[in-house]
C-alpha cells in the first residue's frame, strides 16, 4: 500500500536548535518525494523535492531508499520556520503527480 | 497572477443539501487536482482533471460526489445530499503538465 507516515504531530524546539522532521514512506516502485509547508494564514506551498537536491530556507532532505525515509532537517531553527509541514510522495502514474500526503507535523520554534 | 482561487472559503450546509465548490486554476494551467483534508489528517487525493476530461477519479467516493472542469469557467466539485462526515477542508491545486502543483486556500465545508 502507498503510505506516508509522519510520526510526530508536534515538534517544539528553541530558536537556534537543530530540527529534524521525520517522514517514512511505503511505495512499490520509484516515488518522487516532496515537503510542503503551510505558514499561518497562508496556502500550502512546495518547500523542496528530492530530485532537485537543493536547500531551501536552510532546509535539506535526503531520500534514503534503504530506510524508506525522507526526513527534513535544518541545523539552526528560526522563529519564522514555525508552520505545518507535510511530507508527500508521488508515483507519477500516467505522467501526472497524484500526491499522497502524511498527516503533517506542526513545528513550533520558541524564542 | 492571482494564483489558484477557491470559493467560497467557508460553506455551511444542512444535511441533505448540495454543496458546490469552485476552483479557478492559475492562468495557463489546464490541470486541476482536488484533495480533501479531514480533521487531524493529511490531504487525500480525490480527482484529477484536465479541461473537459476526468483523468483519475480513484479517490472520489462512489456516490454523491462529482467533479467537472469545463472548457470555460472554473472546476466544480459537487457534493449532493451532504452528510456530517463530508465536513472537511477541500483543496484544489493546478499545474502545467507534469509540473509542480500550486494550491488554493481551500474551502472549509461544515455540515450541520
Amino acid at each position: 500500500a502507498q503510505r506516508v507516515t509522519q510520526p510526530e504531530k508536534l515538534l517544539s524546539v528553541f530558536k537556534g536548535a537543530p530540527v529534524e522532521l521525520k517522514c517514512n514512506y511505503s511505495y512499490s516502485g520509484s516515488p518522487e518525494l516532496f515537503w510542503y509547508v503551510q505558514y499561518s494564514r497562508q496556502r500550502l506551498q512546495l518547500l523542496l523535492r528530492h530530485i532537485s537536491r537543493e536547500s531551501i530556507k536552510g532546509f535539506t532532505a535526503d531520500l534514503n531508499k534503504g530506510e524508506t525515509s525522507f526526513h527534513l532537517k535544518k541545523p539552526f531553527a528560526q522563529e519564522e520556520d514555525s508552520a505545518m509541514y507535510y511530507c508527500a510522495l508521488s508515483g507519477r502514474t500516467g505522467g501526472y503527480n497524484k500526491l499522497i500526503f502524511g498527516a503533517g507535523t506542526r513545528l513550533a520554534v520558541h524564542p | 497572477n492571482a494564483g489558484v482561487m477557491q470559493n467560497p472559503r467557508h460553506l455551511v450546509r444542512r444535511r441533505g443539501q448540495e454543496a458546490r465548490l469552485r476552483c479557478s486554476p492559475m492562468k495557463g494551467h489546464s490541470h486541476v487536482y482536488w484533495y480533501r483534508q479531514l480533521p487531524e489528517e493529511g490531504l487525500k487525493f480525490m480527482v484529477y482533471l484536465q479541461k473537459e476530461n476526468i483523468i483519475d477519479e480513484s479517490g472520489m467516493p462512489k456516490e454523491r460526489f462529482s467533479a467537472e472542469f469545463p472548457k470555460e469557467g472554473p472546476s466544480i466539485l459537487r457534493i449532493q445530499q451532504v452528510v456530517r462526515g463530508d465536513s472537511a477542508a477541500y483543496f484544489c491545486a493546478s499545474s502545467l503538465p507534469q509540473d509542480e502543483q500550486y494550491f488554493g486556500p481551500g474551502t472549509r465545508l461544515t455540515v450541520t
